[in-house]
């Protein structure tokens, strides 16, 4: 059974003070990780696909990474607005189906 | 540019009555739609995906229904609500041609079942 684990739950940082979050994955055949961000009450934000080991993805003070048994999501000097939820979920290619989502990591930064 | 429109984005019904929550997408074509469950501290949980129209697949048994009644409309319906049925229903689309994965989702509709 495909499983993804995100670690911390919930995580919480000065503004500026940079961190990673982490998800490992165990899928038969990754095809794709993809990393999320939600806002409390909207719906998930697509934000990152990652097809290969060593891949790695930036968007403005985000970074993420992939191995063959975990993504990282590496948040660099961040602030306040980067607080949010953040999913990574795993594509195993399985049909329309075959994508397992990890529960998330809460990510409080104070200003 | 494609973009996925969900309504109500807030309900509050009492047990036992009917439901219908509405997906629509805009700016593609034959995409897959799927319907998710989001519970605290459960994560995303997906009840239903069509790969067409009229064509359906439940992952979860339940009192809930799908519909595909056009290419880009999908509904999620229920005859009588259960007070478990409460929660934060996610409406998403994915490119059906390349099927890499990557979902698109609607703002969501809270539900709550009193």
């Amino acid at each position: 059974e495909d499983q993804v684990t995100q670690s911390p739950e919930a995580l919480r940082l000065q503004e500026g003070e940079s961190s990673s979050l982490n998800c490992s994955y165990t899928v038969s055949g990754l095809r794709g990780l993809f990393w999320y961000r939600q806002d409390p009450g909207k719906g998930p934000e697509f934000l990152f696909t990652l097809y290969s080991a060593g891949e790695e993805k930036e968007k403005e003070r985000l970074k993420a990474t992939l191995t063959k048994k975990e993504s990282f999501l590496h948040i660099t000097a961040p602030k306040p607005e980067d607080s949010a939820t953040y999913l990574c979920a795993a594509h195993s290619g399985g049909g329309a189906d075959g994508l397992t989502f990890g529960k998330g990591t809460h990510l409080i930064i104070q200003p | 540019s494609q973009t996925i429109h969900q309504w109500p984005a807030t309900l509050v019904q009492p047990v036992g009555s009917p439901l219908s929550l509405e997906c629509t997408v805009e700016g593609t074509s034959n995409p897959n739609l799927y319907w998710y469950r989001q519970a605290a501290g459960r994560g995303l949980q997906l009840l239903f995906y069509s790969v067409g129209i009229g064509q359906i697949s439940s992952e979860v048994p339940q009192n809930l229904s799908a519909s595909r009644p056009q290419d880009r409309q999908f509904i999620l319906s229920s005859k009588k609500l259960l007070l478990s049925d409460s929660g934060f229903y996610l409406c998403a689309w994915s490119a059906r041609r390349t099927n890499t994965g990557e979902l698109f989702f609607g703002e969501g509709s809270r539900l709550t079942v009193l």
